[in-house]
């Protein structure tokens, strides 16, 4: 595909329950970006990574969220035991290299009841 | 921690009106990024600004960055329709992989 693409697009999820959210990059960028936006708020970052490492995972808001990226391409945003504060979109983004631009996903769009 | 201040947090406005977008920080910023965003939609990028002083012009929108590289602003003349969204900016700085920090964002309303 052209762009980033996030699966699923909507997820709702029991409170308590683990959710796994995927993010295809565009094909051959090394750098991928994992956000968070609120609703009514502007995305707040979580993780990046260039290829397979994983080189700043500051903006995770608790040891409940984990990201990887085991091949240097797609990459998996897992959040386990779900809590409502959980409930926003999780945005992708990738770029072809540091400081470049960074093209956006649709999102996932988390419920948690 | 860097932050971004932004607004108005929202806007409604007549077709053809003229509005300005504000975003500023205490925060000196490597540059500075305008984006839009359509609902169920990420963020596309409108222009990045670099060098202090820096204006931009994309159609209908001119885009400035501060002398010190602090603060922002996005002019839109004569508003339409089409303009409707969620603008946001988005500095970044102190990172060598281009993490954003992104500001609360304006919701635009035009009305026809």
């Amino acid at each position: 595909g052209a762009g980033v693409s996030q699966s699923p697009r909507y997820k709702v999820a029991k409170r308590g329950q683990d959710v796994a959210l995927r993010c295809d990059p565009i094909s051959g960028h090394v750098s991928l970006f994992w956000y968070q936006q609120a609703l009514g708020q502007g995305p707040e970052f979580l993780t990046y990574f260039q290829n397979e490492a994983q080189l700043d995972k500051s903006g995770l808001p608790s040891d409940r969220f984990f990201a990887e990226r085991p091949e240097g391409s797609v990459s998996t945003l897992k959040i386990q035991r779900t809590q409502q504060e959980d409930s926003a979109v999780y945005l992708c983004a990738s770029s072809s290299g540091a400081l470049d631009t960074q093209y956006f996903g649709p999102g996932t769009r988390l419920t948690v009841l | 921690t860097q932050l971004l201040e932004q607004s108005p947090q929202f806007l409604s406005i007549q077709e053809g009106e003229n509005l300005t977008v504000y975003c500023n920080s205490s925060s000196v910023f490597s540059s500075l990024q305008w984006y839009r965003q359509e609902p169920g939609e990420g963020p596309v990028l409108l222009v990045t600004v670099v060098t202090g002083g820096e204006v931009k012009k994309l159609k209908r929108l001119t885009f400035q960055f501060g002398d010190a590289r602090k603060d922002s602003s996005l002019h839109i003349t004569a508003a339409q329709p089409g303009d409707t969204g969620l603008y946001l900016c988005a500095g970044e700085g102190g990172t060598s992989y281009g993490k954003l920090t992104f500001g609360q964002g304006t919701i635009l309303t035009v009305h026809p």
